[in-house]
């Protein structure tokens, strides 16, 4: 079955740091990968994706790349900032018909410090 | 657009009862899942409607779980007989025609059972 493994948390870094969470995943065909960001108390919002093989997703300075070869997608940011602090999601929704129902990770919790 | 509400966003029980959530989708959104997240976990696939049929179920949506979404609007998600293992956060979300998986997430409703 489809499955995301991402590093475990908390992690905790001082402003202006660079991030990377890494993700990767197991599935059947070719997935459509994702992260989602929890910040606290709110909803789960789409932070960025990638739909193909070597597609990089961007936004709010995060970026991540779909690596078909080591089956991955880390997020990477080169500086954090105190609002960053939230939960991070890798996903993945894999071919399914018409479901594109979504498989998550456990989540990384990432706390930054002024 | 007001984006996907749910409702209650808090629920305490007690173990026996029967409960029912309410999602608002996004209007033009055709397709409508529900996720349940623990603690420490990310969101796990319950069930997903194109419009008003709910065309998959979670093997995680045991006999006391139903859901509906009549007339392709709200939906529902009723546990009937309730436990302490129910307790969890209940999430929709409800995504357009394509792209393929870009979901988008109410706040979810806290289903605390006692």
């Amino acid at each position: 079955g489809n499955s995301v493994t991402q590093m475990e948390g908390p992690v905790t870094l001082s402003e202006e740091a660079f991030l990377t969470i890494n993700c990767t995943y197991t599935a059947t065909g070719y997935p459509s990968l994702f992260w989602y960001v929890q910040y606290p108390g709110e909803g789960l919002q789409l932070l960025l994706k990638a739909t193909k093989a070597d597609d990089k997703g961007s936004n709010k300075g995060f970026e991540a790349t779909y690596r078909k070869e080591t089956t991955s997608f880390h997020l990477e940011k080169g500086s954090v900032q105190v609002s960053d602090s939230a939960v991070y999601f890798c996903a993945l929704s894999a071919d399914g018909g018409s479901n594109y129902k979504l498989t998550f990770g456990k989540g990384t919790l990432l706390t930054v410090n002024p | 657009d007001t984006g996907v509400s749910q409702d209650p966003r808090h629920k305490i029980t007690k173990r026996g009862q029967n409960v029912t959530f309410r999602c608002d989708p996004i209007s033009e959104h055709n397709r409508l899942y529900w996720y349940r997240q623990t603690l420490g976990q990310g969101p796990e696939f319950l069930t997903y409607f194109q419009n008003e049929a709910q065309l998959e179920k979670s093997r995680l949506l045991s006999d006391r779980f139903s859901a509906e979404r009549p007339k392709g609007s709200f939906s529902t998600l009723e546990i009937q007989r309730t436990e302490q293992g129910d307790s969890a956060m209940y999430l929709c979300a409800s995504s357009p025609q394509a792209p393929r998986g870009e979901a988008f997430f109410g706040q979810g409703t806290r289903l605390t059972v006692v």
